[in-house]
């Protein structure tokens, strides 16, 4: 198994340019999530997904998009990307049976860069 | 919105000493769980504790739960140099559910 891949690793853009993070994962998780870690603040959650075709905003969800249209990928949109979105990306996935809180597999990080 | 405040944020040792990283909330957590992070990684999971007043011990690392649940610490025996890195806690929400909220992080040099 792979577990969790996100592409591209690094990634620099000019503001107002878009883009989508590219993140899959090969367990047949449910959940999946993706975080924007800064220094000093930890891991924020940006949105999250409990199953395909299904998306929730988490706690900065403003200047992302999120879509599910498959259990193995959930893509990270941003729209007009702006310097204060200068950060390091996490996908993360976990098995979500209900009631239950289970190990987050994160994969290995995008880190983006805004002009 | 709940938020988990860890200290200190760094701390830089010997090998050989003792340390310990506390997580504190206002807020009460269904469960909590710690997650090691080394350099153009992601996070890894280390343990997940969900009783108040639980304590977990993983080799050198101890981890307890606080009876409240609303805090929890880390302890490390005799660090070494392997020891380096972030380390992070992460609360659950009392609702259930994977959505999790992370600690602001605790950076962790051991040095030889």
């Amino acid at each position: 198994n792979a577990g969790v891949t996100q592409t591209p690793k690094f990634q620099v853009l000019k503001t107002g340019q878009s883009m989508t993070l590219q993140c899959a994962q090969d367990m047949n998780h449910e959940y999946m999530s993706w975080y924007r870690q800064d220094p000093g603040m930890g891991l924020r959650l940006i949105h999250y997904s409990v199953g395909a075709g299904i998306t929730d905003q988490g706690e900065v969800p403003n200047g992302y998009n999120v879509s599910r249209s498959t259990t193995e990928d959930f893509p990270l949109r941003l729209l007009s990307a702006a310097p204060s979105q200068t950060s390091v990306y996490f996908c993360a996935s976990s098995y979500s049976p209900s009631g239950g809180l289970n190990t987050q597999y994160f994969g290995p990080g995008t880190r983006l860069t805004v002009l | 919105t709940q938020l988990l405040e860890q200290s200190p944020q760094f701390l830089s040792i010997q090998e050989g000493e003792n340390l310990t990283v506390y997580c504190n909330s206002s807020s009460v957590f269904s469960s909590l769980q710690w997650y090691r992070q080394e350099p153009g990684e992601g996070p890894v999971l280390l343990v997940t504790v969900v009783t108040g007043g639980e304590v977990k011990k993983l080799k050198r690392l101890t981890f307890q739960f606080g009876d409240a649940r609303k805090d929890s610490s880390l302890h490390i025996t005799a660090a070494q140099p392997g020891d380096t890195g972030l380390y992070l806690c992460a609360g659950a929400p009392t609702g259930g559910g994977n959505k999790l909220t992370f600690g602001t992080g605790t950076q962790l040099k051991v040095e030889l």
